[in-house]
């Protein structure tokens, strides 16, 4: 069964500084994992989605990375801004089954001070 | 823009009561997703889509859940018998597919926020 965890749970950093969330997973069958930001009473905002045969995808100030073997990601976030505080989720699709459901880790709350 | 569209954005109901959540995914999507959030069980998969058909009920924790889509679009989560245990956010999502994995990725509404009293 595959769990999925997220350190740390909370964050807090200064403007502009470079941070790295940390996502793990027990089960490297995986078919791709992606990253959400979840801001306060709202959906998931999908970030980014790295298939299983890719090492890393980049979106702007944002980078995941991808090590089946070990079984982690990491989202590397440059020069953080105010506007980047939210909980950030990642989530893991595996293969088997009849479906595509992900299964979540329990976030990192980040805030970033100005 | 239509994103994926959820209602109630917030329901507070009696336990016992039976309660319908609607979800409108993107136009075009054929996979929809009904996911529940809670303080004590973060994030959890409750039931896929893919068309009107439900290839995966897995996550439906009772017998007192139950969903269908109609017309390849709109869903509905249905809970009879309320239990303050219910009490969660319910987000759907919907997303493209083809073949049996994906990787494409899953939009989300904004939530129903469910309260039993």
């Amino acid at each position: 069964k595959q769990e999925v965890t997220q350190i740390p749970a909370a964050l807090s950093v200064p403007e502009g500084e470079n941070l790295v969330l940390n996502c793990s997973f027990t089960d490297s069958a995986i078919y791709n994992l992606q990253w959400f930001r979840q801001d306060p009473g709202k959906g998931l905002t999908s970030l980014l989605l790295i298939q299983s045969s890719q090492r890393e995808q980049t979106s702007g100030r944002l980078n995941a990375s991808l090590d089946k073997s070990s079984g982690r990601s990491t989202l590397y976030i440059a020069a953080s801004q105010p506007g980047d505080s939210a909980t950030y989720l990642c989530a893991a699709m595996n293969y088997g089954g009849a479906t595509n459901k992900l299964i979540f880790g329990t976030g990192t709350l980040l805030a970033v001070q100005p | 823009g239509a994103g994926v569209s959820q209602s109630p954005s917030n329901k507070v109901t009696e336990k016992g009561k039976d309660v319908e959540l609607r979800c409108d995914p993107i136009s075009g999507h054929t996979a929809l997703y009904w996911y529940r959030q809670s303080l004590g069980q973060g994030l959890e998969f409750l039931i896929y889509f893919q068309g009107n058909s439900a290839p995966d009920k897995s996550g439906l924790p009772s017998d007192r859940f139950s969903a269908e889509r109609t017309g390849g679009s709109v869903s509905t989560l249905t809970i009879q018998r309320t239990q303050q245990e219910d009490s969660a956010v319910y987000l759907c999502a919907s997303s493209l597919r083809s073949g049996r994995y994906s990787n494409q990725p899953q939009h989300f509404g904004d939530g129903t926020r469910l309260s039993i009293l």
